[in-house]
C-alpha cells in the first residue's frame, strides 16, 4: 500500500528565516505530487504541483519555490519567510492522469513570528 | 476558469439522521471529476468519494452518497445515519488540468453530529 509522509509536522519560525519542508511517498512510482497551503479556517490552496523528477509548476506567485528531486520526494522551499508564509501546508500524490483522486500527508503547521 | 462553492459555513445534524451539504461547481473543461474531502481537527484530509463528469450512476461509498446533478451543477454530499465521529470540515473539488490532474477546494463545510 502506498503512505505519504511529511515533516516536520510543526514549525516555529522567526521572519526572514528560510524553510524546509518535506514530503515523501512510499509504495507507487512516477506519482504526481503536490503542495497546498490552508490559512486558518480556509479551504486548500494548491502551491505546486510537480509530473515527475526535476518538472515543477507553480500556481501562484509567492515566496517559496519547489523542487523534486527524485521521483518520490517533494520539496518546499522559501530562503526569507514572511508573516504571511504561517499556515497548514499539505503534500499530496495522485497517479498520473486526470481525474485521480489525490491522498494527503499529514500536513506541517507553520507558525512564522 | 474553474469554480467551486460551498454555500454552508456551518452545518448541524442529529445522530443518526442523514444530512446534505451544498456544492457547485463552474467549470469549462467537458470532462471532470468531484471529489469530498473530510477534515477533522486533526487536519488530514481524508478522500470520501468521487463523481466522474461521465458517470451515468450517481457515487455511493458506504454512509456517504453524492447526488450529482450535471445540469444544475451541483454534486453535494449525502450522509446517512450521522454518527459524532462525522464532526469534522467537508471539503468539495473540482479536478481540472488534463494530466495535471489540479484540484480547486470549495471552502468547506463544518458539520457538527449533536448525541
Amino acid at each position: 500500500s502506498q503512505t505519504i509522509h511529511q515533516w516536520p509536522a510543526t514549525l516555529v519560525q522567526p521572519v526572514g528565516s528560510p524553510l524546509s519542508l518535506e514530503c515523501t511517498v512510499e509504495g507507487t512510482s512516477n506519482p504526481n505530487l503536490y503542495w497546498y497551503r490552508q490559512a486558518a479556517g480556509r479551504g486548500l490552496q494548491l502551491l505546486f504541483y510537480s509530473v515527475g523528477i526535476g518538472q515543477i509548476s507553480s500556481e501562484v506567485p509567492q515566496n517559496l519555490s519547489a523542487s523534486r528531486p527524485q521521483d518520490r520526494q517533494f520539496i518546499l522551499s522559501s530562503k526569507k519567510l514572511l508573516l504571511s508564509d504561517s499556515g497548514f501546508y499539505l503534500c499530496a500524490w495522485s497517479t498520473s492522469g486526470g481525474r485521480k483522486t489525490q491522498y494527503f500527508g499529514p500536513g506541517t503547521r507553520l507558525l512564522v513570528l | 476558469a474553474q469554480k467551486i462553492t460551498q454555500t454552508q459555513p456551518g452545518m448541524f445534524v442529529q445522530e443518526k439522521e442523514a444530512v446534505t451539504l451544498d456544492c457547485t461547481y463552474d467549470t469549462s473543461d467537458p470532462s471532470y471529476g468531484l471529489f469530498w474531502y473530510k477534515q477533522p481537527s486533526s487536519g488530514e484530509m481524508i478522500f470520501l468519494i468521487y463523481q466522474g463528469s461521465y458517470d451515468q450512476q450517481n457515487a455511493t461509498e458506504g454512509r456517504y452518497s453524492l447526488n450529482f446533478q450535471k445540469a444544475r451543477k451541483s454534486a453535494n454530499l449525502v450522509i446517512s445515519a450521522s454518527q459524532l465521529g462525522d464532526s469534522a470540515m467537508y471539503f468539495c473539488a473540482l479536478a481540472y488540468g488534463g494530466a495535471t490532474n489540479k484540484l480547486i477546494f470549495g471552502t468547506g463545510t463544518l458539520l457538527a453530529v449533536q448525541p
